[in-house]
């Protein structure tokens, strides 16, 4: 059975770090690409950052290109986001998530909740 | 970066009907197009890849259609565990953009 279980979340001041980890298994974790995925409290979706499976390609949206960082261990099994210089619209819960070969996303965490916020 | 524009964003029916959800994309994406179900309180789960290819496990009430740069999401035979928010998904090019949602009540 393939799970995603994301950690690392919290509260968190503006301008401050975080880092996220998500832990895989149930599948071969270094055949995928991998993403984070958020949602703002009450509102839609938006894709964060995609990682190729050897890590070497890395993927933004302009909204956190420079302050954001997708890594990958796939020794471990393991997916990571780097954020830095947080703002208050990067409250939301995030989602690691994993690309089918496609590029949808078939299989998704429980989601991790960040708050930023003095 | 490409749009997709989702209507209706609420939506409310009876059991046993059949509902529609359209999304549009500012561009056109090839069928490079995904929908999702997110039941309150829970992570999004995948649908419909590739415009119209059925996720495993999912229903068969559910299908996609379309082409170019309309898409649609059919649900057939309403049930009460369809409640949810659904969600369109562009692959075709980043940045990878979702649509705003439709909630669905019955």
């Amino acid at each position: 059975e393939v799970q995603l279980v994301e950690s690392g979340g919290g509260l968190v001041q503006p301008g401050r770090s975080l880092k996220l980890s998500c832990a895989a298994s149930g599948f071969t974790f270094s055949n995928y690409y991998m993403a984070w995925v958020r949602q703002a409290p009450k509102k839609g979706l938006e894709w964060v950052a995609t990682i190729s499976t050897s890590g070497s390609r890395t993927y933004y949206p302009d909204s956190v290109k420079g302050r954001f960082t997708i890594s990958r261990d796939n020794a471990k099994s393991s997916l990571y986001l780097q954020m830095n210089s947080l703002k208050s619209e990067d409250t939301a819960t995030y989602y690691c998530a994993r690309h089918k070969q496609l590029g949808a996303f078939d299989y998704w965490g429980q989601g991790v909740m960040v708050t930023v916020s003095s | 970066d490409i749009q997709m524009t989702q209507s209706p964003a609420s939506l409310s029916a009876s059991l046993g009907e059949t509902v529609s959800i359209e999304c549009l994309a500012s561009e056109d994406i090839y069928n490079n197009l995904a929908w999702y179900q997110q039941k309150p309180g829970k992570s999004p789960q995948l649908l419909i890849y590739y415009a119209s290819s059925l996720q495993d496990g999912v229903p068969s009430r559910f299908s996609g259609s379309g082409s170019g740069t309309q898409y649609s999401l059919k649900i057939n035979s309403l049930q009460s565990e369809d409640v949810a928010s659904y969600f369109c998904q562009q692959y075709y090019d980043y940045p990878l953009t979702f649509g705003s949602g439709t909630k669905l009540e019955i």
